[in-house]
């Protein structure tokens, strides 16, 4: 069965206190690692699309890498308005890539 | 250019009513995906759509739910007879293409079930 792991669950950082964030999967034929970011009672905001192991992406303070079996969320200096819940998702394996697959979640709060 | 656009944003419901949450997709869009949120939950799959198609409706519950994509108009979501377990976070997607590449989330409909 496709699964997304995310750990920790929640983090708590002071202001420029650089961590990671993990998503690990369990999908057969892995099309695409999606990354977003959601915020109190909103919708989760697109952040990154990973496709193949190696493969990095940069955005400000984030940077997203992917292996075969895990990604990374790696957030450089981080500042109080990157305090969010960032969502990891695989679309599912059975062939319709319609749906994904989310983990639960990390709750990162980045304290002043 | 508009992003994923649903209404209402809140809506109350007593048990038994009907509700109806709509999305329309970004432009361009003909992809629309529909997923829950309960509290303090993760966000859960329910239904994938094309114009005038459902293509995957695996995550929708058997009965009371059911979803369209008309041809011209909103998505619907339709829920019959609400009971206070629907109270949730309904979030609609929209993609270009299949979802293996990026999709854009609306700001979703909180229904509550009294």
């Amino acid at each position: 069965e496709d699964q997304v792991t995310q750990s920790p669950e929640a983090l708590r950082l002071q202001e420029g206190e650089s961590s990671s964030l993990n998503c690990s999967y369990t999908v057969s034929g892995l099309r695409g690692l999606f990354w977003y970011r959601q915020d109190p009672g909103k919708g989760p905001e697109f952040l990154f699309t990973l496709y193949s192991a190696g493969e990095e992406k940069e955005k400000e303070r984030l940077k997203a890498t992917l292996t075969k079996k895990e990604s990374f969320l790696h957030i450089t200096a981080p500042k109080p308005e990157d305090s969010a819940t960032y969502l990891c998702a695989v679309p599912n394996g059975s062939g319709n890539t319609g749906k994904l697959i989310f983990g639960q979640g990390t709750t990162l709060q980045v304290k002043p | 250019n508009a992003g994923v656009m649903q209404n209402p944003r809140h809506l109350v419901r007593r048990r038994g009513q009907e509700a109806r949450l709509r999305c329309s997709p970004m432009k361009g869009h003909s992809h629309v995906y529909w997923y829950r949120q309960l509290p303090e939950e993760g966000l859960k799959f329910m239904v994938y759509l094309q114009k005038e198609n459902i293509i995957d409706e695996s995550g929708m519950p058997k009965e009371r739910f059911s979803a369209e994509f008309p041809k011209e108009g909103p998505s619907i979501l339709r829920i019959q007879q609400v009971v206070r377990g629907d109270s949730a976070a309904y979030f609609c997607a929209s993609s270009l293409q299949q979802m293996n590449t990026e999709a854009f989330f609306g700001q979703g409909t909180r229904l509550t079930v009294v």
